[in-house]
């Protein structure tokens, strides 16, 4: 079975700076696909960037990106320019080809002024 | 609407009680899955529907739970004689064709008193 790890419950930054939040995952597919999803206070999950893994080359989204290293079963994400609104709980997720999600624990993102 | 809808937004119920969660997908989505998230926890798969293909089940915790969905539309979920531990947020999510992104419902909360 596939499993996703979170190591970090709780992370915090300064408003401006670059914050990096970890994933590892384990699984025997070769194909998938890896997502990070942000959940405000209002619960509602949103994709914030998107990742197959027979793509070399890592996924940015804005001030969002990921390093991606797929030998090594690591998938961390990389906020840059942190903004007040990044605050949130950050799911780590994984999916084979048209099944459902696996998801970590999450880390809870603190952003302070 | 262009997003995932749930109904309610919250729902109190006594133990024993029934109840009947809603969701209705993003039109044209041909798969929608079903996740229940308990206080601080990552989702947990409950169930997945893909067009006319039966559904996969493998994630409902007890026979208690049961979900339909109608074609490629609505789906319900219901919960009988509901426990205490049934108490999460449930959250519904559709996707293109089961192969793409899930979209998120912003969920309902469920309090089993």
């Amino acid at each position: 079975a596939q499993t996703v790890t979170q190591s970090q419950p709780e992370m915090s930054v300064q408003e401006a700076e670059t914050v990096t939040l970890s994933c590892t995952y384990d699984t025997s597919e070769s194909d998938y696909y890896l997502f990070w999803y942000k959940q405000p206070p209002s619960r509602q999950m949103i994709l914030v960037i998107r990742q197959e893994a027979y793509k070399q080359q890592n996924a940015t989204e804005n001030r969002f990106s990921v390093n991606f290293q797929k030998a090594a079963k690591s998938f961390s994400l990389k906020i840059s320019d942190s903004q007040l609104g990044d605050a949130a709980m950050y799911f780590c997720a994984y999916s084979s080809r048209g099944s459902r999600l696996t998801f970590g624990e999450g880390t809870q993102l603190t952003v302070n002024p | 609407g262009a997003g995932v809808s749930q109904s309610p937004s919250n729902k109190v119920t006594e133990k024993g009680k029934d109840v009947e969660l809603r969701c209705d997908p993003i039109s044209g989505h041909t798969a929608l899955y079903w996740y229940r998230q308990r206080l601080g926890q990552g989702l947990e798969f409950l169930i997945y529907f893909q067009g006319n293909s039966a559904p996969d089940k493998s994630g409902l915790p007890s026979d208690r739970f049961s979900a339909e969905r109608t074609g490629e539309s609505v789906s319900t979920l219901t919960i009988q004689r509901t426990q205490q531990e049934d108490s999460a947020v449930y959250l519904c999510a559709s996707s293109f064709s089961g192969k793409e992104t899930q979209y998120f419902g912003p969920g309902t909360r469920l309090l089993v008193l």
